[in-house]
């Protein structure tokens, strides 16, 4: 499966519980995003990440939230202290490199997370 | 601040018939316009894009119209089929410095009927 991967799928957590949400980015790419979409809304960018550097968070609460590409693995976002209203649907998505102008991504299944 | 927007939430078209799915934008300084398809437990899957140099962007049974000074874009699907049925969200960028942040819209549910 050469596409991004998104794990867990589903992601139920209590009130003040951590959230950890996982992303593979397609082979070859080393440029990822992370999207949240709330219900009846559409995405909304979060965080963009290289390998080892946060390059723009503009999208991410100010709280709670963290994100890492490390140089091997997975990218995370990390959520603590979840609270209702971060109940959501959260997509990565990849890119090969940043080119100017057109910036196609390829997005993964998303996780969807339920707080209790 | 909604700077893409969807205004229909759903479309509903016969089998065979076109399908044309709007979608305005705010921001001037949106240069590029992407549709994704969305089908329900599914990422969004890129679909067609359009540079604002062009008015038009043709590619199979999906076309893609954008009038700049009205900030419009169209997604045309002739013929509709019924496994064209999804959720279909327009996004737009800003080709300069931060071409990676998509600005999406609400989306607009397609269901086509056979």
């Amino acid at each position: 499966n050469a596409g991004v991967m998104q794990n867990p799928r589903h992601l139920v957590r209590r009130r003040g519980q951590e959230a950890r949400l996982r992303c593979s980015p397609m082979k070859g790419h080393s440029h990822v995003y992370w999207y949240r979409q709330l219900p009846e809304e559409g995405l909304k960018f979060m965080v963009y990440l290289q390998k080892e550097n946060i390059i723009d968070e503009s999208g991410m609460p100010k709280e709670r939230f963290s994100a890492e590409f490390p140089k091997e693995g997975p990218s995370i976002l990390r959520i603590q202290q979840v609270v209702r209203g971060d109940s959501a649907a959260y997509f990565c998505a990849s890119s090969p490199r940043r080119d100017r102008g057109l910036n196609e991504q390829f997005f993964g299944p998303g996780t969807r997370l339920t707080v209790l | 601040d909604q700077q893409v927007k969807q205004n229909s939430p759903s479309l509903s078209v016969q089998e065979g018939r076109i399908s044309i799915l709007n979608c305005d934008y705010t921001n001037s300084m949106f240069d590029y316009f992407l549709w994704y398809k969305k089908y329900p437990a599914e990422g969004p899957t890129f679909l067609i894009s359009i540079s604002s140099i062009k008015d038009k962007n043709e590619d199979g049974r999906f076309t893609v119209f954008l009038n700049k000074s009205a900030k419009h874009l169209s997604l045309h699907i002739v013929p509709s089929q019924p496994g064209d049925s999804a959720v279909y969200f327009c996004a737009a960028s800003n080709s300069g410095g931060s071409n990676y942040k998509l600005t999406f819209g609400k989306g607009t549910l397609l269901t086509v009927n056979p």
